[in-house]
């Protein structure tokens, strides 16, 4: 199998404070991590993809000082959202896959940010 | 820029109906992917296309591949409520790198 798994689940905040969410590939290596951000009914916004060892590529708009992303090993890539606001209060969601970014890629369940 | 759009963007459906979702790039494709989330999940890979008129079947569910390799759709025949969700294509330009999914269409199946 391909098992993505995501901690935490789902996290509540104050405003200001910064919030780390982990992405682990379980059975398998994952050579390039994807980080997303998804709205109540909405498609999946790429936000960054991660390659292990190097910088994060991040997507137009998506400012990489309040999302920061560390891809440290094969098997697990952080995103880190810093001084969160309500207007951070999202669906997050990362994926993992083995090769290059057109490969196939195994989701993690997703973690429910929500920022008072 | 690159954009994978799909149609509809939902779709109710009686129970034992079909249904078609289309996926359509402004730019050639190398490979088209399909994804499923169920409502409160995550996108679950379902398969991906490579051919020109490439044309696969799961059970129910038919996935195509355009000649053109712009375009894609999937089909289920005789719905079932299992088969609520959204269904993601997500499609990779030539020459690219990237994977780009597509707005989704929202299934919902009448009992």
């Amino acid at each position: 199998g391909a098992v993505v798994s995501q901690h935490p689940s789902w996290v509540i905040c104050k405003s200001g404070t910064s919030v780390k969410i982990e992405c682990r590939s379980l059975d398998f290596q994952a050579t390039t991590m994807f980080w997303y951000r998804q709205f109540p009914k909405q498609s999946l916004m790429l936000m960054a993809t991660s390659n292990e060892g190097s910088k994060a590529t991040y997507e137009q708009g998506v400012e990489k000082d309040k999302f920061l992303i560390n891809h440290a090993s094969l098997t697990l890539s952080t995103l880190t959202v810093t001084s969160a606001h309500p207007e951070d209060s999202s669906f997050y969601i990362c994926s993992a896959s083995r090769g290059l970014g057109t490969d196939t890629q195994y989701f993690g369940p997703g973690t429910r940010l929500t920022v008072l | 820029g690159q954009q994978v759009m799909q149609i509809p963007q939902y779709q109710h459906v009686q129970e034992g109906e079909d249904f078609t979702t289309y996926c359509n790039s402004s730019t050639t494709l190398s490979n088209i992917q399909w994804y499923k989330q169920r409502p409160g999940g995550h996108p679950v890979f379902l398969i991906q296309l490579v051919k020109s008129g490439e044309v696969k079947k799961q059970k129910r569910l038919t996935f195509q591949f355009g000649e053109a390799k712009k375009n894609s759709s999937l089909h289920i025949t005789a719905t079932q409520t299992t088969d609520v969700g959204t269904y993601f294509c997500a499609g990779s330009p030539t020459g690219a790198n990237n994977l780009f999914f597509g707005t989704g269409t929202r299934l919902t199946v009448i009992p």
